[in-house]
C-alpha cells in the first residue's frame, strides 16, 4: 500500500513560469511533510517542510501548500529556473514519539525539467 | 564542513557474495538510515539506527544487516548478494527524531549484482 503518491512521473515547464508538483497521501496520522530535491549522481537534499497544523510554508521561491481534508500537498516554484531541473521527492512522517519509530515514507518522485 | 560519505561509489559483485557498503558521517548525529532507490519505487527504508548498538529493520530489510559500533559509521552488509539487490543505496543521518528534522544524505553507492 503506497501511502505517499506522486502521480506525475515528470513535468516540463518554461523558465520563469510556475512549477507545481503534487503529492497525495493516505495516512491521516502523518503530521510532517517534507520535499527533497535530487540531482543525478547525488543524494537527495532537503528543500522545505510543513507541519500538519499549517496550510502553507514559504521559503524564497518555494512554497508548500497542505490541504489536510483532501490529503494533498503541492510544491510551487516561482519563478522556475533551469537549475531547478531535478527529481523532487515528497516525504511524510508520523512525528516523534518516545518509543516509536521515526522514519520517512517517500513518494516515487517527479522529474522536473525547466526549459530555457 | 560536516558531511556524510559513502564508499564505494560503484560496486559490481557476483550473486552469492557478501558485500559491505560503508557510510561515515561527521555531523555527530545519533540517527542514521539506509535507503535504496529503484525505478518505480522511490526511496525505501532498509535499516536505521538511533544510536550506538541500536539497529532497527525498515520496510525492505530482508537480506541486509547493519551494525552500529560508534556514532560515525553505519555499514550495510548484504549477506548473500542477489540480483534483486541491484540498486542505488543511500545513507542518511538526522539530528533529531522529530518528524520535520531533515535527513542529510550521502551521494549514494550504485551496486550491481551479476
Amino acid at each position: 500500500d503506497q501511502q505517499v503518491k506522486q502521480n506525475s512521473p515528470s513535468l516540463s515547464v518554461q523558465e520563469g513560469r510556475i512549477s507545481i508538483l503534487n503529492c497525495d497521501y493516505t495516512n491521516s496520522m502523518f503530521d510532517y511533510f517534507l520535499w527533497y530535491k535530487k540531482y543525478p549522481a547525488e543524494g537527495p537534499t532537503f528543500l522545505i517542510s510543513i507541519s500538519s497544523i499549517k496550510d502553507k510554508n514559504e521559503d524564497g521561491r518555494f512554497t508548500v501548500f497542505l490541504n489536510k481534508s483532501a490529503k494533498h500537498l503541492s510544491l510551487h516554484i516561482v519563478p522556475s529556473q533551469p537549475g531547478d531541473s531535478a527529481v523532487y521527492f515528497c516525504a511524510a512522517s508520523g512525528g516523534f514519539s518516545g518509543g516509536s519509530n521515526y522514519k520517512l515514507t517517500f513518494g516515487k518522485g517527479t522529474l522536473l525539467t525547466v526549459n530555457p | 564542513d560536516a558531511e556524510i560519505t559513502q564508499s564505494p561509489r560503484h560496486k559490481i559483485t557476483e550473486t552469492g557474495r557478501q558485500v559491505t557498503l560503508a557510510c561515515h558521517q561527521t555531523w555527530n548525529h545519533n540517527n542514521m538510515f539506509w535507503y535504496r532507490q529503484d525505478l518505480g519505487h522511490g526511496l525505501r527504508l532498509i535499516h536505521y539506527s538511533y544510536g550506538v548498538q541500536d539497529t532497527n529493520k525498515g520496510e525492505v530489510s530482508d537480506g541486509y544487516s547493519v551494525s552500529r559500533s560508534n556514532t560515525e559509521d553505519l555499514p550495510l552488509t548484504l549477506e548473500s548478494a542477489a540480483s534483486s539487490q541491484t540498486s542505488v543505496y543511500f545513507c542518511a543521518s538526522s539530528e533529531s527524531r522529530r518528524g520535520n528534522s531533515p535527513l542529510h544524505f550521502g551521494n549514494g553507492t550504485r551496486l550491481t549484482v551479476t
